[in-house]
């Protein structure tokens, strides 16, 4: 079965770095475009990034162009989500989340608190 | 403020049916993009519910159903249970915004 599980969130300062990873498993991740998506508590969905197949296209979210890169690594089935001069508003659950055209699959979400 | 407008809550009595509304505009669901709606659980991640408009995701009982019209588009639940109180989000792309767009979504609440 599919199953994403994402890991690296934690408490960090206004300023500071984060990755996230996403494992994937269950289906061949090198035939997927792979999307992250965060969630402010107590807030609404927001698209943050999303990364071809191949690893060639990659699109970013306004509010993290410049700051935020995706990766993936199809030889490990993974998603990485570079996170850098990060601010309080990007406080966060963060999903990955397999992208057919739709969210057809997520994780269960890592959460990000950017706090001093 | 999100591109896609939904009412921020709805409710009905068990076994009645509610509808939930998607307005976007011409950039967006206007521009023959699909639309897609998700169903959020508390304390859970988002669940693909209905995929192109009007295509129940794997599992998902008949009850939900999706329509799109012009710029707006629709979730109708029939037969309300109480295990459907959650929060639905739509979503779509913005081809102005080159960006996957989400409604704000609605809280469903089974009376």
């Amino acid at each position: 079965q599919v199953q994403l599980v994402e890991s690296g969130g934690g408490l960090v300062k206004p300023g500071g770095s984060l990755r996230l990873s996403c494992a994937a498993s269950g289906f061949t991740f090198s035939d997927y475009y792979m999307t992250w998506i965060r969630q402010a508590p107590g807030k609404g969905l927001e698209w943050v990034s999303y990364i071809s197949n191949s690893g060639i296209n990659i699109y970013y979210a306004d509010s993290v162009r410049g700051r935020f890169t995706i990766s993936r690594d199809n030889a490990r089935n993974s998603l990485d989500l570079q996170m850098n001069s990060l601010k309080a508003e990007d406080t966060a659950v963060y999903y990955c989340a397999r992208d057919s055209h739709n969210f057809d699959y997520w994780g269960q979400g890592t959460l990000v608190t950017v706090s001093s | 403020q999100s591109v896609l407008t939904q009412p921020p809550s709805v409710s009905g009595a068990s076994g009645q049916m509610v509808t939930i509304s998607c307005t976007g505009s011409n950039s967006n669901i206007g521009a023959f993009y699909d639309v897609h709606w998700y169903q959020q659980l508390p304390g859970t991640a988002p669940k693909l519910l209905i995929y192109d408009n009007t295509n129940r995701a794997s599992g998902v009982p008949d009850r939900f159903s999706g329509s799109k019209s012009g710029a707006s588009a629709s979730l109708a639940i029939t037969g309300l249970q109480a295990e459907d109180e959650a929060d639905y989000y739509c979503q779509s792309y913005d081809v102005s915004l080159s960006a996957v767009i989400f409604g704000g979504g609605t809280k469903l609440t089974v009376l």
